[in-house]
C-alpha cells in the first residue's frame, strides 16, 4: 500500500512569489491535514479537509490556502510569500475520525530568498 | 505557556539503556496522545496510541499517561542506535480535532 506522496520535495522561491504545494494521501483515506515544521515552533496545525470540505483550520494568515479533490487529493497554496515561511510543509491522510492516526509524507522543504 | 511542553534535549544514551521522553500539557480536554518518531529528512511515524489513561506496551516500547497530572511518558528500554531520532508527543480531543504537537525531543543512542 503507497504511503503519502508530496510533490515536490524541495522548492526556491523568493519573497513576494506564491506557491503551490500538493499531497496524495493513501488510497482509502478521505481526510488530508497540513502542518508546517520550523526548528523554532515544531509542527503546527495548518488545515484539515475532509471530502472537499475544509473542517478545521490553524491559526495562521489567510495567505494560506488550500482545497481537496474528489479523488482526496490536495493541495495548498501560499501567497505573497514571506521569509518566515521558510519551513517543511508535511500533510498527513487519515482514515475516517482517525486524526489519531495521522499518517505522514516526507514533506516539502520550502525555503523562501 | 504552550499547550504542550516537550524537553528539546538533546539526549544522548548508550546503546542498551532505557530511555525516558516525557511530555506535560495544560488542556484537560486531550483524550488521544500519541507518540511519533521522525527521522532526519522524513516525516514523522506514528510509534504509539493509548486513549485516555494507562499504559500501553509494544515491544520495547511503554507509554504511559497520567491525566491526574497532565503528564505523558515514552519508555525505550534496550535501545539501539536506530532508536536515533526525534521523538515528539502529540494529543487531540477527539479524532476529528486536530493534533497539538510538542516540539520534539532530539535522542541519540550511542553504539
Amino acid at each position: 500500500k503507497a504511503g503519502v506522496t508530496q510533490t515536490p520535495r524541495y522548492l526556491i522561491k523568493t519573497r513576494g512569489q506564491q506557491v503551490t504545494l500538493s499531497c496524495s494521501p493513501i488510497s482509502g483515506h478521505r481526510s488530508v491535514s497540513w502542518y508546517q515544521q520550523t526548528p523554532g515552533q515544531g509542527l503546527q496545525f495548518l488545515f484539515e479537509y475532509f471530502s472537499e470540505t475544509q473542517r478545521n483550520k490553524g491559526n495562521f494568515p489567510g495567505r494560506f490556502s488550500g482545497r481537496q479533490f474528489s479523488n482526496s487529493r490536495s493541495e495548498m497554496n501560499v501567497s505573497t510569500l514571506e521569509l518566515g515561511d521558510s519551513a517543511l510543509y508535511l500533510c498527513a491522510s487519515s482514515s475516517v475520525g482517525g486524526n489519531e492516526k495521522l499518517f505522514f509524507g516526507s514533506g516539502t522543504q520550502l525555503s523562501v530568498l | 505557556q504552550k499547550e504542550v511542553e516537550q524537553d528539546p534535549g538533546p539526549l544522548s544514551v548508550p546503546e542498551g539503556a532505557i530511555v525516558s521522553l516525557n511530555c506535560t500539557y495544560s488542556n484537560s480536554a486531550f483524550q488521544y496522545f500519541m507518540w511519533y518518531r521522525q527521522y532526519s529528512r522524513k516525516g514523522p511515524e506514528l510509534l504509539m496510541y493509548t486513549y485516555s489513561s494507562g499504559n500501553k506496551e509494544d515491544g520495547r516500547f511503554t507509554a504511559q499517561v497520567d491525566k491526574s497530572s497532565k503528564y505523558i511518558s515514552l519508555f525505550i528500554r534496550d535501545s539501539q542506535p536506530s532508536d536515533s531520532a526525534t521523538y515528539l508527543c502529540a494529543m487531540s480531543e477527539s479524532g476529528n480535532t486536530p493534533l497539538v504537537f510538542g516540539k520534539g525531543t532530539r535522542l541519540s543512542v550511542i553504539a
